[in-house]
């Protein structure tokens, strides 16, 4: 079945800097690559995504690449801050139908 | 107010115990997940649904049983055969050919 990879586990950075978390999916028939964010005890949320069909994507300090070639997909945080700290996890599927398979997740503290 | 609502917070199990959760969505979403999260482990799929009265297994199924009665309901519970149950319990829905989950706060279940 399919499996994702994701690194780095932690990550720590200090405010203003950028972070950068890279996954690996192992079904080529994935097309659609979705990040959450999760707050300590808090749900996880949807907070950008991509389409198999895209390169890249932004969202104000957010952006994610995809290279469908190499099976690797990235998320880029510019400027962090601290409210920026969180669990944030990749995940991949193959259609609007199919199940969510996520990665094991990347702790990153945002240092003031 | 749309949303997904989960119950218990928190859950507390006695050995050899079975134990339901509770999840359910207005949102009007005809597929409903369940995921559990463990530390490290990201979040792993037991179970899903994705029309009323059918349901397949996830990659840890084992030990645990759900029912799809309703659209609108989709319970876990988590029988004594599950020898680790200790964890948070994530319950998300989506809408037919739509991407993205909507997550519900979770459940904390502990045995003791």
């Amino acid at each position: 079945g399919e499996n994702v990879e994701q690194h780095p586990s932690t990550l720590s950075v200090q405010e203003g800097d950028s972070a950068v978390i890279k996954c690996t999916y192992s079904d080529s028939a994935s097309n659609y690559f979705p990040w959450y964010k999760q707050e300590l005890g808090k749900r996880p949320q949807l907070i950008i995504d991509i389409r198999s069909n895209v390169g890249e994507k932004k969202d104000q300090r957010i952006a994610v690449t995809l290279n469908k070639t190499a099976k690797h997909f990235s998320l880029h945080i510019t400027e962090t801050q601290p409210e920026d700290s969180a669990v944030y996890f990749c995940a991949a599927s193959k259609t609007s139908y199919d199940k969510v398979i996520f990665g094991p997740g990347t702790s990153l503290s945002v240092i003031p | 107010d749309g949303g997904i609502t989960q119950s218990p917070k928190y859950l507390f199990r006695k050995e050899g115990q079975n134990v339901t959760l509770s999840c359910e969505q207005n949102l009007n979403h005809d597929a409903m997940y369940w995921y559990r999260q463990d530390p490290g482990q990201g979040l792993r799929l037991i179970y899903y649904s994705q029309i009323v009265n059918d349901f397949q297994k996830g990659d840890i199924a084992e030990g645990y049983s759900v029912s799809r009665e309703k659209k609108e309901s989709f319970p876990l519970t988590v029988t004594s055969a599950q020898k680790n149950p200790t964890a948070f319990y994530l319950c998300a829905s989506s809408p037919t050919g739509r991407y993205g989950y909507t997550f519900g706060s979770g459940t904390r279940l502990t045995v003791v």
